[in-house]
């Protein structure tokens, strides 16, 4: 039972122009969503956060849109870099106690093009 | 900053043994400490929640007698993998977050190949 999905496996983009990275959940206890970037054989990198009471966080280039009737948010990168190309990984948490679990989606690889 | 190291970051063992695997929050305290296990081209799955002075709290089908947990202060969480199998061999990815709040913090991953 996948509660985080990401459907697109991958995307390219030309350089300079807007990435989109989608996410579907369907777990409504969710209240915190995180995009993280990866690299190959390292840690998951912490980008950006959105909490299940705001709809829209943006920090730089990028921005989370959080549409929580449709269960659905997106990573818009804007203008997109060669250096952003990374798997990117959509995560939701519930807290539960004094930590969250995150549940993480599959991953979209991107990969910006000159 | 919230950085959080792990060592080893590479690790060849042979079948049978036993490889230990630390996880440290250099600039933060970390009451809890998270597990998990990410496959070729997959995506990262829990393994289990790891609580300072407390039993660990492992994921529906994680063996908790193979994979022993231990969290003895609130900067240092460590996996130890027993009597590894070449199935285990993976990418264990260990995070760490602030009290009360959302994000987590992740190592750079060891990667484990039992032979």
């Amino acid at each position: 039972d996948q509660q985080v999905k990401q459907n697109s496996p991958s995307l390219s983009v030309q350089e300079g122009r807007i990435s989109i990275l989608n996410c579907d959940y369907t777990n409504s206890m969710f209240d915190y969503f995180l995009w993280y970037k990866k690299y190959p054989a390292e840690g998951p990198t912490f980008l950006i956060s959105i909490s299940s009471i705001k709809d829209k966080n943006e920090d730089g280039r990028f921005t989370v849109f959080l549409n929580k009737s449709a269960k659905h948010l997106s990573l818009h990168i804007v203008p997109s870099q060669p250096g952003d190309s990374a798997v990117y990984f959509c995560a939701a948490s519930a807290l539960t106690g004094t930590a969250s679990k995150l549940t993480f989606g599959t991953g979209t690889r991107l990969q910006v093009t000159l | 900053g919230a950085v959080v190291s792990q060592h080893p970051s590479w690790v060849i063992c042979k079948s049978g043994t036993s490889v230990k695997i630390e996880c440290r929050s250099l600039d933060f305290q970390a009451t809890t400490m998270f597990w998990y296990r990410q496959f070729p081209k997959q995506s990262l799955m829990l393994m289990a929640t790891s609580n300072e002075g407390s039993k660990a709290t492992y994921e529906q089908g994680v063996e908790k007698d193979k994979f022993l947990i231990n969290h003895a202060s609130l900067t240092l969480s460590t996996l130890t993998v027993t009597s590894a199998h070449p199935e285990d061999s993976s990418f264990y990815i260990c995070s760490a977050g602030k009290s009360y709040e959302e994000t987590q913090y992740f190592g750079p991953g060891t990667r484990l190949l039992v032979l």
